[in-house]
């Protein structure tokens, strides 16, 4: 059964710091992995969607990487702003096409 | 554009209480979903729909019923609140759930703002 974990569940650090959130699954078996960003009291929003077949994905100052062979993705966020904070996640898509999903890393920048 | 719009945005209900959450996008989604999520838990799947009046089950489907009589709408019903399903409800859709040949943006969700409920 396809696990999904995040590590930490919770972040702090200065505004303007580079910092890497880890996601890790059980089951190399993916067809893609995605990172969503959950703001309080709203909805999850879509930041990156990495096929299985591709190595990483960039979005202005976040940039994805995916190696299926260790199970292991990280979003890295570049020069970090207190506009960053929130709780972020990271979904496989399985073999079943299920999404499976992490818990979460909270993350909070501080001014 | 609105996407994806769920209602109500809370609810307190006593055990043995029935409720209706009603999740309406304007996208023409054909897939859409109904999750649950609780403190430290990643989202969990209750039900999904594949097209107009048809439905599945996800991996925590117990206690609740769902209808997509429309495309656009998925209810998820609550027929017998329990404090167990004390929760965070989110709808989603999405055009696929994607096999590996459709673009990235196919397989993209869109969710809901979310249904805080509380069975007392």
């Amino acid at each position: 059964k396809q696990e999904v974990t995040q590590i930490p569940a919770a972040l702090s650090v200065p505004e303007g710091e580079n910092l890497v959130l880890n996601c890790s699954f059980t089951d190399s078996a993916i067809y893609n992995l995605q990172w969503f960003r959950q703001d309080p009291g709203k909805g999850l929003t879509s930041l990156l969607l990495i096929q299985s077949s591709q190595r990483e994905q960039t979005s202005g100052r976040l940039n994805a990487s995916l190696d299926k062979s260790s199970g292991r993705s990280t979003l890295y966020i570049a020069a970090s702003q207190p506009g960053d904070s929130a709780t972020y996640l990271c979904a496989v898509q399985d073999s079943n096409y299920q999404l499976i999903w992490g818990a979460g890393t909270k993350l909070i920048i501080k001014p | 554009n609105a996407g994806v719009t769920q209602t109500p945005k809370f609810r307190v209900l006593k055990t043995g209480q029935s409720m209706t959450l009603l999740c309406a996008q304007d996208m023409n989604h054909e897939y859409m979903y109904w999750y649950r999520q609780d403190p430290g838990m990643g989202l969990r799947l209750i039900h999904y729909s594949v097209g107009e009046g048809t439905t599945a089950k996800g991996e925590v489907p117990d206690g609740y019923n769902v209808s997509r009589l429309k495309k656009q709408n998925f209810l998820l019903g609550l027929e017998s609140a329990a404090p167990s399903q004390t929760s965070v409800y989110f709808c989603a859709s999405s055009y696929s759930i994607g096999k590996g040949t459709l673009s990235s943006g196919a397989n993209v969700l869109t969710f809901g703002a979310g249904s805080r409920l509380t069975v007392l």
